[in-house]
């Protein structure tokens, strides 16, 4: 069976930075591109970013509402997912979700984690 | 960025009575490969979202077969053949044709009368 379990989330004060990981089981991690969804209290779904496997050399994409503050990485060893939030802003407040990519960039994503709220306040 | 509109907002439905929602895309999501990147998701109340449709019209593993998509180019529709108590949610379509970014609607609640 596919999980995955986010954690990390928390309340941070503006400016700061926060950790993110996304355990993964039930499937070959390696294979799969991995991506980062987040959903703001209240509001409907916004992409966060991609980090793409080995065989395309881990390569990232990200939302511009996020490019050059958010950096996402991963450890096939340990079958995790991990997103660095940095400069973090009000705005950012939102469930952080991390999910599979089916099919590579023209896919979907067929497998959810549940989620961790990031509020980011002073 | 590929903007992705739904309609309605959202939607109350007698149970066992059909629902419909739309979807439309600002640019075409048909690839030169021939496949059409537009799914659909239902997010069910304090869960995270789930894939229910993919290429516009093929159920995902589990999914009741009371749900259907169709559509072409820009504009898709998914239906609801007789709403169920358990289809509460909020469902949203989705674009990967122009990635990135992906980019998702803005959802259709529904509920139920």
């Amino acid at each position: 069976e596919v999980q995955l379990a986010e954690s990390g989330g928390g309340l941070v004060q503006p400016g700061g930075s926060l950790r993110l990981s996304c355990a993964a089981s039930g499937f070959t991690f390696s294979d799969h591109y991995m991506d980062w969804v987040r959903q703001a209290p209240g509001k409907g779904l916004e992409w966060v970013g991609r980090t793409r496997n080995k065989g395309r050399s881990y390569t990232t994409e990200y939302a511009a509402s996020v490019k050059g503050r958010f950096i996402i990485s991963r450890d096939d060893s340990k079958n995790s997912l991990y997103l660095q939030m940095n400069s973090l802003k009000t705005e950012d407040t939102a469930v952080y979700y991390c999910a599979r990519v089916r099919w590579g960039d023209y896919g979907h994503f067929d497998y959810w984690g549940q989620g961790t709220l990031v509020t980011v306040s002073s | 960025d590929i903007v992705m509109t739904q309609t309605p907002l959202s939607l109350s439905v007698t149970p066992g009575q059909p629902a419909s929602i739309s979807c439309k895309s600002s640019q075409s999501l048909l690839h030169s490969d021939g496949k059409t990147h537009l799914y659909w998701y239902l997010q069910k109340p304090g869960q995270p979202p789930r894939l229910l449709i993919y290429e516009v019209s093929n159920r995902f593993s589990g999914v009741p077969d009371r749900f259907s998509g169709s559509g072409s180019g820009t504009d898709f529709t998914l239906r609801i053949s007789r709403v169920e108590a358990e289809d509460v949610g909020v469902y949203y379509c989705m674009q990967s044709i122009q990635f990135p970014p992906l980019t998702f609607g803005g959802g259709t609640k529904v509920e139920i009368k």
